[in-house]
């Protein structure tokens, strides 16, 4: 079965600053899918980065890139420039490619990030 | 606008009693699912439904029920037979094209035990 880790409970940057946020996975598949979600203090997931692992290139959004690292299951998240919206619990979340079976996420404990000004 | 609706945001369950939580989507989205959220837990799957008129049950299947019986909606009731129903539930809705698939979320229901 696939398991997804963040070993960080919580983390704190300075406003500006740049933070990463780890995600380990396991799993026996070779096509995949990796997600990060921010859940801000409203509670409502907000879908933050998408990563395909056929893919060799590093997903980016703004302010938002990932560290993808398929042979080391590794898949952190780098927020750079960071700001005081981005407080938030980060959850990182796998997804097989099912090929139109189950398309579950499976989800990480969460990182709760807290935002200095 | 286009999104995913929970309803209510509270709801109180008294014992014995089962409630349902509403989910509505108005994306054209093919596949819905219920999470579970406890607190210091990731979201767990309840139930998924990939199409109208069917669906599977997740991890944590045992005390809920579902039915989908219309493409916009979701519901999930919380029967007696759930013996721990507090917790934060989130809706979400997908579609998937050509095996590019990604999942949205509804704003959540926070349930609680009288």
């Amino acid at each position: 079965a696939q398991t997804v880790t963040q070993s960080q409970p919580e983390m704190s940057v300075q406003e500006a600053e740049t933070v990463t946020l780890s995600c380990t996975y396991d799993t026996s598949e070779s096509d995949y899918y990796l997600f990060w979600y921010k859940q801000p203090p409203s509670r409502q997931m907000i879908l933050v980065i998408r990563q395909e692992a056929y893919k060799q290139q590093n997903a980016t959004e703004n302010r938002f890139s990932v560290n993808f690292q398929k042979a080391a299951k590794s898949f952190s998240l780098k927020i750079s420039d960071s700001q005081l919206g981005d407080a938030a619990m980060y959850f990182c979340a796998y997804r097989g490619y099912s090929g139109g079976a189950t398309n579950k996420l499976i989800f990480g404990t969460g990182t709760l990030l807290a935002v200095q000004p | 606008d286009g999104g995913i609706t929970q309803s209510p945001k509270y709801l109180f369950r008294k014992e014995g009693q089962n409630v349902t939580l509403s989910c509505e989507q108005n994306l054209n989205h093919d596949a819905m699912y219920w999470y579970r959220q406890d607190p210091g837990q990731g979201l767990r799957l309840i139930y998924y439904s990939q199409i109208v008129n069917d669906f599977q049950k997740g991890d944590i299947a045992e005390g809920y029920s579902v039915s989908r019986e219309k493409k916009e909606s979701f519901p999930l009731t919380v029967t007696s037979a759930q013996k721990n129903p507090t917790a934060f539930y989130l809706c979400a809705s997908s579609i998937d094209r050509d095996g590019q698939e990604t999942q949205y979320f509804g704003p959540g229901t926070r349930l609680l035990v009288l």
